[in-house]
């Protein structure tokens, strides 16, 4: 079965660096998404990976993956009050139309 | 230049009626789909589309239907209405041709918030 979870909270100080976690249970997923949900709007795709990738680095975004483990994480470095959002991860497989979302981790950045 | 839309954008009503959500999109997307996001945030996919062509139908109360009468459009209409049903309810799409991961990446709309009283 699919089931992909990640904390429900987390709290960062502005400047510091963020990091989101996800566990996901399909061995078979592919594709991994990060999607973030602003107050009030639908979800925006940040980044995403290969599942035969370790790595994905894209401006302040940084994307690692552990396929042993079936842990996938999202660091945003130099966190701003603009990333105030719910950030989701999501799964798939080559074939398949369907997205798994996670749970969503809300992102709250104290000045 | 809104890529997807869905009206309305709330939606009020009470317990009993039938509702309408529209979705449009403009990216000439072969799969779309629509999603339920309840108070705590949990998304969950209800039905997805491709090409007109019913392909996802998770578990679902009949009284949601999805009518799709072209692949730029996919209404989701609600009879009956419970107060449980109130949730924002999201469209999206998404290409489904060409290469991947790309081609599996959904675009959402704005959501439509139901508040059912």
């Amino acid at each position: 079965g699919e089931d992909v979870e990640q904390s429900l909270f987390l709290s960062v100080r502005e400047g510091d660096s963020s990091v989101i976690n996800c566990t996901y249970t399909d061995s078979s997923s592919t594709y991994l998404y990060w999607y973030k949900q602003e107050p009030g709007a639908g979800l925006q795709l940040l980044t995403y990976i290969f599942s035969n990738m370790d790595m994905k680095q894209d401006q302040r975004l940084t994307v690692l993956l552990n396929k042993k483990d079936k842990h996938l994480s999202l660091r945003i470095a130099d966190t701003q009050t603009g990333d105030s959002a719910i950030y989701f991860c999501a799964e798939t497989f080559f074939g398949n139309e369907k997205l798994t979302f996670g749970t969503g981790t809300r992102l709250t950045i104290i000045p | 230049d809104t890529a997807v839309s869905q009206t309305p954008k709330y939606l009020v009503t009470q317990m009993g009626n039938d509702k309408s959500i529209k979705c449009e999109q403009n990216l000439g997307h072969d799969t779309m789909y629509w999603y339920k996001q309840d108070s705590k945030k949990f998304l969950k996919i209800m039905f997805s589309y491709n090409n007109k062509e019913l392909i996802i139908n998770e578990t679902v109360p009949n009284r949601f239907s999805p009518k799709s009468p072209d692949k730029a459009h996919l209404n989701l209409h609600i009879n009956s209405l419970e107060l449980g049903d109130s949730a924002v309810y999201f469209c999206a799409s998404s290409p489904n041709s060409g290469s991947p991961p790309r081609s599996y990446e959904q675009y959402f709309g704005p959501g439509t918030r139901l508040t059912v009283t």
